[in-house]
């Protein structure tokens, strides 16, 4: 079991849709997690992060957490043709006393104009 | 800085040559982190420095993979004797306290093994 799962797509929404995407965890003992918006051969970059059970929001981003189910999610509402991309998802797990950042593949999302 | 510094932003080596990478972080940023991501993958973690100090490099690949920050800013990523494998993004990314707030990454290095 990869210790981040994400979907890799591609995700495919019409312009002004929502746009949902979701990543599992195995650490159960993770504390903090991570959005990462990737365009083709750019760097990652950061949009959202969320530490605990519940919803962050963040202009159109809107990051949800649910640590018993050790899974986190992200939604962009009213999609635009620019948020396509790659999203990452990424989790903060404890590793020989400090903090590891891991992630997964990433989802691709297009957003059909 | 203003951003993370990486480079060269491309590179391309023959099998067997010797490459070393530039990180420049965020001035200030206490830890520095080395990322490798393979096309269509996401970043896969190498090593982790806490100013000088290496604390964790379980994630290097082999023992032709060596990383350094002497003075606690500007680090190198060397790769000795490159294989065809080691043909991957190389991420360099900082942040000012533990990881907590996420990290700032570098544009990347590009390298190809010829």
């Amino acid at each position: 079991q990869k210790e981040v799962e994400q979907n890799s797509g591609p995700l495919s929404v019409p312009e002004g849709a929502i746009a949902s995407l979701n990543c599992t965890y195995s650490d159960r003992g993770s504390q903090s997690f991570f959005w990462y918006r990737q365009y083709s051969g750019k760097s990652p970059e950061l949009i959202m992060f969320i530490y605990s059970n519940g919803d962050k929001e963040d202009g159109r981003f809107t990051a949800q957490l649910n640590k018993a189910s050790q899974y986190v999610s992200l939604l962009i509402r009213d999609s635009q043709p620019s948020d396509s991309a790659t999203y990452l998802c990424a989790v903060n797990m404890n590793s020989g006393g400090y903090q590891k950042v891991t992630f997964g593949t990433g989802t691709k999302l297009q957003v059909i104009p | 800085g203003a951003g993370v510094s990486q480079s060269p932003r491309y590179k391309v080596a023959k099998r067997g040559q010797d490459v070393a990478l530039r990180c420049d972080p965020i001035s200030g940023h206490v830890s520095l982190f080395w990322y490798q991501q393979a096309l269509g993958q996401g970043p896969e973690f190498l090593t982790y420095f806490q100013n000088e100090a290496q604390l964790d490099k379980s994630g290097l690949p082999s023992d032709r993979f060596f990383a350094e920050r002497p003075e606690g800013s500007v680090s190198t990523l060397k790769i000795q004797r490159t294989q065809q494998e080691d043909s991957a993004v190389y991420l360099c990314a900082s942040s000012p306290v533990g990881v907590d707030y996420g990290y700032t990454f570098g544009s990347g290095t590009r390298l190809t093994v010829v």
